[in-house]
């Protein structure tokens, strides 16, 4: 399975946007790039997801650099109740049920 | 909808003590997976399935067994409990395809004494 990596932790200000990256140096042509987040231990809650194209939802965007060799997640005004782990992961759902999740980003959105 | 329900909620073992963890889902979903979350750190996938009858190791089966009779329910099984399987387990499901999200249950936070 391919890899992802993501800075450990991340402060943003309270209504400012919340620039999150994921580095995938290693993908391949048909792996999706998700975002996920966990609040306060809850179970994960799915964000957002791409192939190609940048994607946008009422929750958040996703940039994929051209060479889809990394991505950024936007909050585009960040609130109190976006702290969370963020994760990123590669999902070739073709190869069946697996998820695999790397250790993700602690996002601590701060008045 | 109920989504993905986990039970129990909290459960204390003793050391050796046997037991059962479920899950179900109520979206007919195809894939379910198991994965558990040590303190401070990310998921990691112990058990999945991609159907009835149809289940594979993740990264870290040890331990652990599973079975998929039904599409509804995937239990995950403790054969002999161990101080580290002091974890919280979470269940997912989804859909089968490339272009679906995965749902979470809620979690149970086991203690292993």
């Amino acid at each position: 399975d391919a890899k992802t990596t993501q800075p450990t932790s991340m402060d943003c200000a309270e209504g400012r946007a919340a620039n999150l990256p994921c580095n995938h140096s290693t993908i391949s042509g048909n792996e999706y790039v998700y975002w996920y987040r966990q609040i306060h231990s809850q179970g994960p809650q799915y964000i957002i997801h791409g192939l190609k194209n940048n994607e946008t939802n009422e929750m958040a965007s996703l940039i994929i650099t051209e060479d889809r060799k990394s991505s950024t997640l936007i909050l585009p005004h960040a609130t109190l109740r976006d702290t969370a782990v963020y994760y990123c992961h590669l999902g070739d759902y073709n190869q069946g049920g697996k998820l695999i999740f790397g250790q993700g980003t602690e996002l601590s959105v701060k008045p | 909808n109920a989504g993905v329900t986990q039970t129990p909620k909290f459960q204390v073992l003793k050391t050796g003590q046997s037991m059962t963890l479920q899950c179900a889902q109520d979206m007919n979903h195809e894939y379910m997976s198991w994965y558990r979350q040590d303190p401070g750190m990310g998921l990691r996938l112990i058990h999945y399935s991609v159907g009835a009858g149809i289940t594979d190791q993740g990264e870290v089966p040890n331990g652990y067994n599973v079975s998929r009779s039904t599409t509804e329910d995937f239990p995950l099984r403790l054969l002999s409990a161990a101080p580290s399987q002091t974890s919280v387990y979470f269940c997912a499901s989804r859909e089968g395809g490339i272009n679906t999200e995965a749902f979470f249950g809620q979690g149970t936070r086991l203690t292993v004494v």
